[in-house]
């Protein structure tokens, strides 16, 4: 069975340009989270979806946007890039909210 | 202050060495988690625990819910072990996550 997938697994954008992340649950998991990883820090929550809808959301700005789908993935989308947003994406799949969670292999994003 | 602090921040051990690494939380949690990241940074879910003790090979979890503490002990250390230890805890909606302890192991 796949773990979480995470795609694309690098990227990079100017400041200013728009990205989508996109992140696959494992097989029968209804709850997708996305955090953000700076270099030498921990991971910080920007959102959680369960069942479609946001459940929970971080101290991000409105440029930081979600969604989840029928089949349970998940976008994450970034406006106005800054270089700030420079970090690694991780998304964690769990089969409810507040289930064992799983991590994709990240996206890691570099704004130049 | 961090709602979930971690020590040490580094840490380096001989091969075959015990090695406890520590985790205090100050908000309420439902569980925590303990995960290991590699460089390039992929995270594995080692643990989530309540209460008590968890144990798989030579990795061993302990939780203190009334302390609000938690250990990861790791027996017989090797160097395949060297990565960034991490612990997270499970707040309402999310997880709230340690800075991180990098273990290395020298052989």
């Amino acid at each position: 069975d796949a773990g979480v997938t995470q795609s694309p697994t690098h990227l990079i954008k100017t400041r200013g340009q728009q990205v989508t992340l996109r992140c696959s649950p494992i097989s029968g998991h209804k709850s997708v989270s996305w955090y953000q990883q700076v270099l030498g820090q921990g991971p910080q929550f920007i959102f959680q979806y369960y069942e479609k809808e946001e459940r929970g959301r971080g101290n991000f700005p409105d440029r930081f946007s979600a969604r989840q789908f029928p089949n349970y993935s998940s976008e994450l989308n970034v406006n106005a890039l800054l270089l700030g947003d420079s970090a690694l994406y991780l998304c964690a799949s769990s089969a409810d909210m507040n289930t064992e969670a799983f991590f994709g292999q990240g996206t890691r994003l570099t704004v130049v | 202050k961090n709602e979930v602090e971690q020590s040490p921040q580094n840490l380096t051990a001989q091969e075959g060495e015990f090695i406890t690494i520590n985790c205090s939380y100050s908000v309420g949690i439902s569980a925590l988690h303990w995960l290991q990241q590699h460089p390039g940074g992929g995270i594995v879910s080692l643990f989530m625990l309540s209460s008590g003790k968890k144990k798989h090979g030579r990795l061993i979890a302990t939780i203190n819910i009334q302390e609000k503490h938690s250990s990861l002990h790791i027996t017989a250390s090797h160097p395949r072990d060297s990565a960034v230890y991490i612990c997270a805890a499970f707040n309402t909606d999310k997880l709230i996550f340690g800075t991180g302890t990098r273990l290395q192991v020298f052989p």
